[in-house]
């Protein structure tokens, strides 16, 4: 079993549908992640939270929105999508910190597709 | 800045048969850590291997090892003893210890397509 879990597995909405996608993990990780992954492409960086505060968004539309409530839980709210944001999208955890190096742990991802 | 090459596409090994996945990077930071991920077509990305700038030793986990060469900027993934499972897209990544917490850069990654 994962220990990085994404819900839901599978999404289908349409371009003025609000939805929300889910990811946990009780790994005691401080830093939490959000990807894009377009097909056969590598996974593109959206967001970091590190102690629960957003520390890097790499110029993502507003349409995407990521909350983190506590340390265990990270969302992304989206709103407005277009059909170009329809893609693989992948929670990652690990520790946070310049003296720790360690691979991230990924969820098993949500298909987006909107329509 | 920091970039990630990997210049094999798509490669085949046979089953049981070693098979060499390269990897080259370039970094201006001096401490950094390589990273090597697979991705199967279920999608989940599942952290393989990693190795410290610093480290004297190649890593090594199980079937995967590191070979890595400081002065070429290489560190590429050696599976021995392929198997039908280890087909899948691999990803070398690195992340340097003074860049943003957690901040990664991916290669464009290889398919690994292992023949019975």
């Amino acid at each position: 079993d994962t220990e990085v879990t994404q819900t839901p597995k599978h999404l289908v909405m349409g371009m003025t549908n609000k939805k929300s996608l889910k990811c946990e993990q009780h790994m005691g990780h401080r830093a939490m992640y959000w990807y894009k992954q377009k097909a056969k492409k590598p996974p593109e960086l959206m967001f970091v939270y590190s102690y629960e505060k957003l520390s890097i968004n790499e110029s993502v539309p507003s349409r995407f929105s990521p909350e983190c409530p506590n340390s265990s839980l990270l969302n992304l709210h989206l709103h407005a999508l277009q059909p170009e944001d329809s893609a693989l999208y992948l929670c990652a955890s690990s520790q946070p910190g310049t003296g720790e190096i360690e691979g991230y742990t990924f969820g098993s991802g949500t298909r987006l597709t909107v329509v | 800045a920091q970039k990630i090459t990997q210049t094999q596409p798509g490669m085949f090994v046979q089953e049981k048969e070693a098979v060499t996945l390269d990897c080259t990077y370039d970094t201006s930071d001096p401490s950094y850590g390589l990273f090597w991920y697979k991705q199967p077509s279920s999608g989940e990305m599942i952290f393989l291997i990693y190795q410290g700038s610093y480290d004297q030793q190649n890593a090594t986990e199980g079937r995967y090892s590191l070979n890595f060469q400081k002065a070429r900027k290489s560190a590429n993934l050696v599976i021995s003893a392929s198997q039908l499972g280890d087909s899948a897209m691999y990803f070398c990544a690195m992340r340097g210890v003074n860049t943003n917490a957690g901040k990664s850069t991916f290669g464009d990654g290889t398919t690994l397509t292992v023949k019975p």
